[in-house]
């Protein structure tokens, strides 16, 4: 069974500049967690989608959105990027999301802003 | 809000050596308890899990173990090899709050041939 992708793996964008991350979970799987992780802070949960709905969220201004679509496919839309934007962004697919199930990460995508 | 501690932060061991890692947590709600191993530009991959229900878990030369009483556990690597060297994170599921996972900070283990 194929793992879980995430689409692009890099990108470097320019503050101010707004961008888009793809993350297609383990098939089947339904939840899909997203996480940013830089040195300093860890990694910091973002929020979590459920049969397209968004089931949680993390403490993250409103430049951080999110959406999921019928297929479990998830994006994440960051704007007006600013430096401190600049992370590893990471999706994790779980099959119910329920707080025991296993979480499945993906290899990331390396957000660098200029 | 909940955390989770990990310490150390970095280990240095010989080849063939033992390596333990060690967290404490917070939440005593907490009954899911994962450890994800991260090599260098890849994502988390977990490597164990245990769960509130046993004390102490194995697999091949990865063990955990599990001390509610106390909120903390920590896992062992026996036999290291190079390719253990990575950065190691534990984690505990959380009742309350919006995420189901919080992670210690990590811990970077160096295996040295």
């Amino acid at each position: 069974k194929a793992g879980v992708t995430q689409t692009p793996r890099y990108l470097i964008k320019t503050r101010g500049q707004q961008v888009t991350l793809s993350c297609s979970p383990i098939s089947g799987h339904r939840s899909v967690s997203w996480y940013q992780q830089t040195p300093g802070q860890g990694l910091q949960f973002l929020f979590e989608y459920f049969s397209e709905t968004q089931r949680n969220k993390g403490n993250f201004p409103g430049r951080f959105s999110g959406r999921q679509f019928s297929n479990s496919r998830s994006e994440m839309n960051v704007s007006t990027l600013e430096l401190g934007d600049s992370a590893l962004y990471l999706c994790a697919s779980s099959f119910s999301g329920q707080r025991t199930d296993t979480q499945y990460f993906g290899p990331g995508t390396r957000l660098t802003v200029l | 809000g909940e955390n989770v501690e990990q310490h150390p932060s970095t280990l240095s061991v010989q080849e063939g050596d033992s390596a333990v890692i060690k967290c404490t947590y917070s939440d005593s709600a907490s009954n899911y308890f994962p450890w994800y191993k991260q090599e260098l530009g890849k994502g988390p991959q977990l490597i164990i899990d245990i769960r509130s229900n046993v004390g102490e878990k194995k697999d091949q030369r990865i063990a955990v173990t599990l001390n509610k009483t106390a909120k903390h556990f920590s896992l062992h690597i026996t036999e290291t090899q190079p390719e253990d060297s990575a950065v190691y994170f534990c984690a505990a599921s959380i009742q309350g709050g919006s995420e189901k996972l919080v992670f210690g900070k990590g811990m970077k283990l160096t295996v040295n041939p």
